[in-house]
């Protein structure tokens, strides 16, 4: 079965604090698509990374990066340096390659919350 | 490109009234879904649909109907609205690869209740 877990409801933190935000997936496929959304308190849906299950690597965008590892089902999200504009919920989304075009499977979402 | 598109943005119903949520995208994305979202669930598929003339179910289609007539446009119907179908609604698209999956893009929203 195909799921995703967000464990941390909602983190609150200061201004210019590091942040990770976590997310662990499963599936019972081998080729699988992993997603990072973010929604502002606007409403609409951010698209912020998307990974495949062969990429292992680590990407660094600005003052995001993701940690993604098979061995512990996780692709985590961390912000450095956190700012007022990064306050927003974020959802961690799995899509399995066979299914046609992408079915996404969302976490339940992490609020962050970071204050001046 | 105007991206997603999806009117209205706010609706408010009355139990057992009918109402359609429009959908369009100006990108030629042949993969076209609905989501609902609901506090502490993330977000469900509703339906999706792969091209024109062609849809499915996704994980809570009940309720709701969906057509596919054109590329651009995946309209969501509600024919007899329930106070449990009061939520956010969400259309996205995305290309189609084989053996793959396209990032999909959201449009902005609608939220809908139902008293």
């Amino acid at each position: 079965a195909q799921k995703v877990t967000q464990a941390q409801t909602e983190i609150s933190v200061v201004e210019k604090e590091d942040v990770t935000l976590d997310c662990v997936y499963e599936t019972r496929d081998t080729t699988y698509y992993l997603f990072w959304y973010k929604q502002p308190p606007s409403g609409e849906l951010v698209f912020l990374i998307r990974r495949n299950s062969f990429d292992e690597q680590n990407e660094i965008s600005g003052r995001y990066s993701w940690n993604f590892q098979k061995s512990t089902s996780s692709f985590n999200f961390t912000i450095t340096a956190s700012q007022v504009v990064d306050s927003a919920v974020y959802f961690c989304a799995l899509s399995e390659a066979h299914n046609q075009g992408g079915k996404l499977i969302f976490g339940q979402g992490t609020e962050l919350s970071v204050k001046p | 490109n105007a991206g997603v598109t999806q009117t209205p943005k706010f609706q408010v119903l009355k139990t057992g009234q009918s109402m359609t949520l429009q959908c369009a995208q100006d990108m030629n994305h042949e993969y076209m879904s609905w989501y609902r979202q609901d506090p502490g669930m993330g977000l469900r598929l509703i339906h999706y649909s792969v091209g024109a003339g062609i849809t499915d179910q996704g994980e809570v289609p009940n309720g709701y109907n969906v057509s596919r007539s054109t590329t651009e446009d995946f309209p969501l119907r509600l024919l007899s609205a329930a106070p449990s179908q009061t939520s956010v609604y969400f259309c996205a698209s995305s290309y189609i690869s084989l053996g793959s999956t396209d990032t999909q893009y959201f449009g902005p929203g609608t939220r809908l209740t139902v008293l």
